[in-house]
């Protein structure tokens, strides 16, 4: 079964830093790129960012929300992706996705269940 | 930035109807349009990608269209399950979703 399973969530204070990761299953992890969507509480969706497949340079783009804050890295070893968060705002609370991005047509077509992120003092 | 913005942003509706939700592109995006539907407390789950293709195993009475800067989400017949919030969301820059609309019992 495909498969995606997010973890790490959790309360952290404003300024902090908070790891995700991102465990996959089902398929072969290195040949997919990877993203992060969030979702504030009562909101919409929010692509938070994406890295590419080594066979594309594993490189990464990120909304303007988050660039310099956030770092995705993955490591196909192991089939996890992560999602480093630093400087977190309050802004940042919301449930963190995990996706694949398909082949082809760039669609997020398999999601994990999500991990909830909140950012409070 | 691309700007996706969808109407109506809540419908409602009853079971068996015909229901359709727009969805425009700032820009044009070619075909590269994907629709989601989002139950509460879940992850979205993708229904349609390159505006027209049917994800495997969601059902046929739902269907996409549109190209350029205008794309509609059909459901030709509601089913109790369809009540749910739905997303637009363009592939052809970096990543961008519609506000959705939240579909409704009547």
């Amino acid at each position: 079964e495909v498969q995606l399973v997010e973890s790490g969530g959790g309360l952290v204070q404003p300024g902090r830093s908070l790891r995700l990761s991102c465990t996959a299953s089902g398929f072969t992890f290195g040949d997919y790129a990877m993203s992060w969507v969030r979702q504030a509480p009562g909101k919409g969706l929010e692509w938070v960012g994406f890295i590419r497949s080594k066979a594309y340079g594993g490189t990464t783009e990120y909304a303007a929300s988050v660039k310099g804050r956030f770092t995705i890295s993955r490591d196909d070893s192991k089939s996890i992706a992560y999602l480093q968060m630093n400087s977190l705002k309050t802004e940042d609370t919301a449930v963190y996705y995990c996706t694949r991005l398909s082949r082809g047509h760039d669609a997020f077509d398999i999601w994990g269940q999500g991990t909830m992120v909140t950012v409070s003092s | 930035d691309i700007q996706m913005t969808q109407s109506p942003s809540s419908l409602s509706a009853s079971v068996g109807d015909r229901v359709t939700i727009t969805c425009r592109a700032s820009q044009s995006i070619s075909s590269y349009l994907n629709w989601y539907q989002q139950k509460p407390g879940k992850a979205p789950k993708l229904l349609i990608y390159a505006a027209s293709s049917l994800q495997s195993g969601v059902p046929s009475r739902f269907s996409g269209s549109g190209s350029g800067t205008d794309f509609t989400l059909t459901i030709s017949s509601l089913q109790p399950e369809d009540f749910a919030t739905y997303y637009c969301q363009q592939s052809y820059s970096t990543p961008g979703f519609g506000q959705g609309t939240r579909l409704e019992i009547k």
